[in-house]
């Protein structure tokens, strides 16, 4: 039983640089949501596809954020001239497509911003 | 706006006793609700779900039960064993019309510990 795979499961790197996650779905799920998690909140809302489609970003995606999913399978997260505010743990959910479908979520990629 | 609420920042229980964890939420256009359990370095882990159609759902230990009224939810862990002790994450989503895109508005969490 394959689950969410996410790379890589830390970064660390330097303020100003660009950085790029990478999130592989459940096989069979054609919705992919990303979150960001900072330390004593719950996970946040930043995007989401439905299979190709990008269909809703939070404004808490600036501008330095982008996100694709190019053939409707695994997607990829690029923070661009990163900030010491990017320092998070980057989390990637898919679920089936219809109503009330419960999201199976990764174990996440840990931003460090030295 | 703090849409969805977990007001206990912690909870502790003595081993084979009942867990009661509560949340609280404001958009009464919510419709879905979840629960998560998250280990350290791992991702949360869906437990269990209710739809707004129903007041409680059940799946072995677990039982989340919701009051649209009051817009409140809680999950029930019976009998509590060490396993358990963990964050424990509500979360909320809107079906609109016809078209359910799902995105999860999360509670700040509750640091569930089990004493054995």
């Amino acid at each position: 039983d394959t689950g969410v795979s996410q790379n890589p499961r830390h970064k660390i790197t330097k303020r100003g640089q660009n950085v790029t996650f990478r999130c592989d779905p459940i096989s069979e799920h054609n919705r992919l949501y990303w979150y960001r998690q900072t330390l004593g909140q719950g996970p946040e809302f930043l995007t989401y596809f439905q299979n190709e489609a990008q269909l809703e970003k939070s404004r808490l995606l600036s501008d330095r954020f982008s996100a694709e999913r190019p053939k409707g399978s695994f997607s990829t997260l690029e923070i661009q001239r990163t900030e010491q505010g990017d320092s998070a743990m980057y989390l990637c959910a898919s679920s089936s497509q219809g109503v009330n479908q419960p999201q199976h979520f990764g174990d996440g990629t840990r931003l460090s911003i030295l | 706006d703090q849409q969805v609420k977990q007001n206990s920042p912690s909870l502790s229980v003595q081993e084979g006793r009942i867990s009661i964890l509560n949340c609280d939420y404001t958009n009464s256009m919510f419709d879905y609700f979840l629960w998560y359990k998250k280990y350290p370095a791992e991702g949360p882990t869906f437990l269990i779900s209710i739809s707004s159609i129903k007041d409680k759902n059940e799946d072995g230990r677990f039982t989340v039960f919701l009051n649209k009224s009051a817009k409140h939810l809680s999950l029930h862990i019976v009998p509590s064993q060490p396993g358990d002790s963990a964050v424990y994450f509500c979360a909320a989503s809107r079906n609109a019309g016809g078209t359910s895109y799902g995105k999860l508005t999360f509670g700040q969490g509750t640091i569930l510990t089990v004493h054995p």
